[in-house]
């Protein structure tokens, strides 16, 4: 079973807009929810991650906000650059364990 | 500090033969995952090495898959015999003792293509 969906396989943005990367999760014990980023030929690299505890966080443009209730999580990326092209994963986890990944969004940023 | 290293970048067998991966995790790392990501599709854990222990072999799709990890350096994962279904990149992941999932690194991974 898919625990962690992120039902947009891909999204285009232009330079400079904001980027809007979507994830639902079914299991409410999941308490910590984490961002990675995949170029071509590598592997996802760590990007954001969050706690159950919070409904925020920032780093730099990366902005990652979580809504349990809803059991949504959103990945904000303001201003999108070129460089931001690849496929973002979503990711939930349960007490250090039982990691799950979403398919991942292509995401294409137009210059 | 080197990463996370894979081998091979890519393989190619007919279905039947044997595949045997390998992953260098970073020096250090006690942790060490393995994970596939099949047809463009999530990428799922497989299991979990803690030094040359097994920690959690949960999602290891079947017995046709073996992972070792003898020294608790780098690990193998053995696939015999391959099937269509194998098909995917398998990533490999490692982080240090007490960060968990919270800290990995991935490599590059290894696309596999049974044909």
């Amino acid at each position: 079973d898919q625990q962690v969906k992120q039902n947009s396989p891909s999204l285009s943005v232009q330079e400079g807009r904001i980027s809007i990367l979507n994830c639902d999760y079914t299991n409410s014990m999941f308490d910590y929810f984490l961002w990675y980023k995949k170029y071509p030929a590598e592997g996802p690299t760590f990007l954001i991650s969050i706690s159950s505890i919070k409904d925020k966080n920032e780093d730099g443009r990366f902005t990652v906000f979580l809504n349990k209730s809803a059991k949504h999580l959103s990945l904000h990326i303001v201003p999108s650059q070129p460089g931001d092209s690849a496929v973002y994963f979503c990711a939930a986890l349960y007490n250090n364990n039982d990691m799950r990944f979403g398919a991942g969004t292509r995401l294409t940023v137009k210059p | 500090e080197a990463g996370v290293t894979q081998f091979p970048s890519h393989s190619v067998i007919e279905k039947g033969q044997t595949v045997t991966l390998r992953c260098d995790p970073i020096s250090g790392h006690d942790n060490l995952y393995w994970y596939r990501r099949v047809m463009g599709k999530e990428i799922k854990f497989l299991l979990h090495f803690v030094k040359e222990s097994k920690q959690d072999e949960s999602g290891m799709p079947n017995n046709r898959f073996l992972a070792e990890r003898t020294g608790g350096t780098y690990s193998t994962l053995k696939v015999q015999p391959a099937e269509l279904e194998d098909s995917g990149v398998y990533f490999c992941a490692s982080s240090r003792l007490g960060t968990g999932f919270y800290e990995q690194y991935f490599g590059p991974g290894t696309r596999l293509t049974v044909t």
